[in-house]
């Protein structure tokens, strides 16, 4: 049973490109939340996607960040025109309705970006 | 912000049992206590999560309070494999996490 995936785990890019980072939630979660942990601090919540749907995007800063999660294929979290204040490790995360309906999140491996 | 208070960092020797204490003293009757932990620079792993009872399973035990103003995570017999960042996290539903500084655990032999 694969876990959450994430590509590509590493990734640099130089100032003004976008940048694409894939989520595949495990298998039968539907529920998928990014989170961005800058260097030597703590992870904070970005978004919270499900099947097409944005539930929660309070922690997205309000430019050039987007998210998706369509019918089929993994999420994508979009940057654009990217800063250096944008290099980070972004993890996703995924779950699904367990045993006593309290959803917990299992993460994927991260996917650092660099921006030079 | 975090809504739990945990001590920055704690030691404990290799095969010794490690106890990690969180306070919570404003979680809501709906709310339930997780713990995650970070190992160096990788993606946060799900340990264990409780409402009311004590909790086991094979990596952890959960002890909360009576009052569930505060809990503590038990690592039985801790290795170096169990150095890590340990959050506590108090959530209900899908709600996102809310990380805080967490408790730096070192193991040592």
């Amino acid at each position: 049973n694969a876990g959450v995936m994430q590509n590509p785990r590493h990734l640099v890019r130089r100032r003004g490109q976008e940048a694409r980072l894939r989520c595949s939630p495990m298998k039968g979660h539907s529920h998928v939340y990014w989170y961005r942990q800058l260097p030597e601090e703590g992870l904070k919540f970005m978004v919270y996607l499900q099947k097409e749907n944005i539930i929660d995007e309070s922690g997205m800063p309000k430019e050039r960040f987007s998210a998706e999660f369509p019918k089929e294929g993994p999420s994508i979290l979009r940057i654009q025109q990217v800063v250096r204040g944008d290099s980070a490790a972004y993890f996703c995360a995924s779950s699904s309705n367990f045993r006593d309906r309290t959803y917990e999140q299992y993460f994927g491996p991260g996917t650092r970006l660099t921006v030079t | 912000d975090a809504k739990t208070t945990q001590p920055t960092s704690m030691d404990c020797a290799e095969g010794r049992a490690a106890n990690l204490p969180c306070n919570h003293s404003t979680i809501s009757g709906n709310e339930y206590v997780y713990w995650y932990r970070q190992i160096h620079s990788q993606g946060p792993q799900y340990i264990i999560h409780g409402l009311k009872n004590n909790e086991t399973n094979e990596m952890a035990s959960l002890i909360i309070t009576e009052d569930r103003k505060s809990s503590t995570l038990i690592l039985p017999h801790a290795t170096l494999r169990d150095t890590a960042v340990y959050y506590c996290i108090v959530r209900v539903g899908t709600d996102k996490l809310i990380f805080g500084t967490g408790t730096r655990l070192q193991v040592f032999p």
